[in-house]
This record gives structure tokens, C-alpha cells and sequence, in this order.
């Protein structure tokens, strides 16, 4: 079954506490991203990846890493999350750049106190 | 200026009846898609239907279908015969040019159906 995993589905952190949303696809798809989402806003992009070793910011990258290391595999990373970064995160994946089938994972709700 | 625009906060209907949830886009690209998901309260993001901008026939899936107006640059979902579980939040959401599947999201609009 072609599947989106995100790990957490649910945490709740402190202030300062590193942490990594792990999203993981078994579609070998070349596209990958992550999105948060907040209240009145929609979903905005945070990063995207093309492709092993090739990551780019979308709209609101600042206190966000990633990696892309394997194909199968985009980290979402928070190396000092801050209250701010409270939100639901979504990983999307299509099998390349172009893509029309976009497909999300269930969502990772993070709250940071 | 929003790229996204979805004009209903909130749309109330009542079972069996259909329901047009608004979408207007921006860009000045030719070559665009189009799409609708659903959001139920658990949180999970729902494909819906897509509309391709050269696409000539308004995109239809099961009970959604899609009023593609391209000079007006609308893209309304129109949902038939609403059921229940039809209750959620929708986004519209738009995927530019030929480049890469970023999508840019409106802000939602929450259908409650009624019995």
C-alpha cells in the first residue's frame, strides 16, 4: 500500500529541546516536502526536496532543518523549537518534481510549551 | 496578493443537497493544476479531485466535480448529494507552471452538513 509515514503523530516539547519528525515513503518518489499548518492560514511549505542530496526552502524555512539522505526518507528537523513552531505538520511526496499525485502523510501535531 | 483565495469561512448544507465550495487563483503562468482536499477533524489530508489548466472537461470523481471557469480563474468544488460525513475542512490548493509539486494553499472553508 503506498504510504506516507510521519513519526510522531503527537508530541509535546519544551522550548530549546531538539527534536526530529521523521517522514518516511515506499512509493520511490523523487519529490518530497514538508508543510506546516496553522489556523487561518492553510498549509504553507517549509522545505522541499527533489531528490537524494537536494533540498531548497519554501515559504517559511526559518527554524527548520532537513536532510534527504535516502530517497525514501526527509527528516523534518527543530533544532531550538520555540513556542512559534507549534503547529500540525504535514509530509508530502509525488513521484517526481512534476508531479499531480501528491501524496500527505496523517500529520504530526506538535505543541512546544 | 493571495495566490488562493477561498471566500467562505464556513458553509452549512443539509443532507442530500449539493454544495459549491468557492475557489478563485492567481498566476500568470499558462500551464497550472488545480486541487481539492478534504480535512476531516482527525487531521488527515484527503485527495480530492485535480483540474489541469489545459484540461478542456471540468474534472469529475464520484460525487465531486470541479466548475473549472478559466477566465474567471475560478475553481469551485461542487459537492452532490451531501452526506454526513461530508463534514470538514476543504482547501484549494495550486501547483504553478511546470515546476516542481509545491502546492499553495487557500485558507479553508468548514462544510457542516446537517441531518
Amino acid at each position: 500500500e503506498a504510504q506516507v509515514t510521519q513519526n510522531p503523530r503527537y508530541l509535546i516539547t519544551v522550548t530549546g529541546k531538539k527534536l526530529t519528525v521523521t517522514c518516511s515513503q515506499n512509493m520511490n518518489h523523487e519529490y518530497m516536502s514538508w508543510y506546516r499548518q496553522d489556523p487561518g492560514l492553510g498549509l504553507r511549505q517549509i522545505y522541499y526536496s527533489m531528490n537524494v542530496e537536494v533540498t531548497d526552502k519554501g515559504d517559511v524555512p526559518e527554524g527548520y532543518k532537513v536532510s534527504r539522505k535516502e530517497k525514501r526518507n526527509f527528516p523534518l528537523i527543530l533544532e531550538s523549537p520555540s513556542p512559534n513552531q507549534t503547529s500540525l505538520y504535514f509530509c508530502a511526496s509525488s513521484l517526481r518534481a512534476t508531479g499531480n499525485t501528491i501524496y500527505f502523510g496523517e500529520g504530526s501535531w506538535l505543541t512546544v510549551v | 496578493a493571495q495566490k488562493i483565495t477561498q471566500t467562505q469561512p464556513g458553509m452549512f448544507v443539509q443532507e442530500k443537497e449539493a454544495v459549491t465550495l468557492d475557489c478563485t487563483y492567481d498566476t500568470s503562468d499558462q500551464s497550472y493544476g488545480l486541487f481539492w482536499y478534504k480535512q476531516p477533524s482527525s487531521g488527515e489530508m484527503i485527495f480530492l479531485i485535480y483540474q489541469g489548466s489545459y484540461d478542456e472537461q471540468n474534472a469529475t470523481e464520484g460525487r465531486y466535480s470541479l466548475n473549472f471557469q478559466k477566465a474567471r480563474k475560478s475553481a469551485n468544488l461542487v459537492i452532490s448529494a451531501s452526506q454526513l460525513g461530508d463534514s470538514a475542512m476543504y482547501f484549494c490548493a495550486m501547483r504553478e507552471g511546470s515546476g516542481y509539486s509545491t502546492l499553495t494553499f487557500g485558507k479553508g472553508t468548514m462544510l457542516l452538513v446537517s441531518p
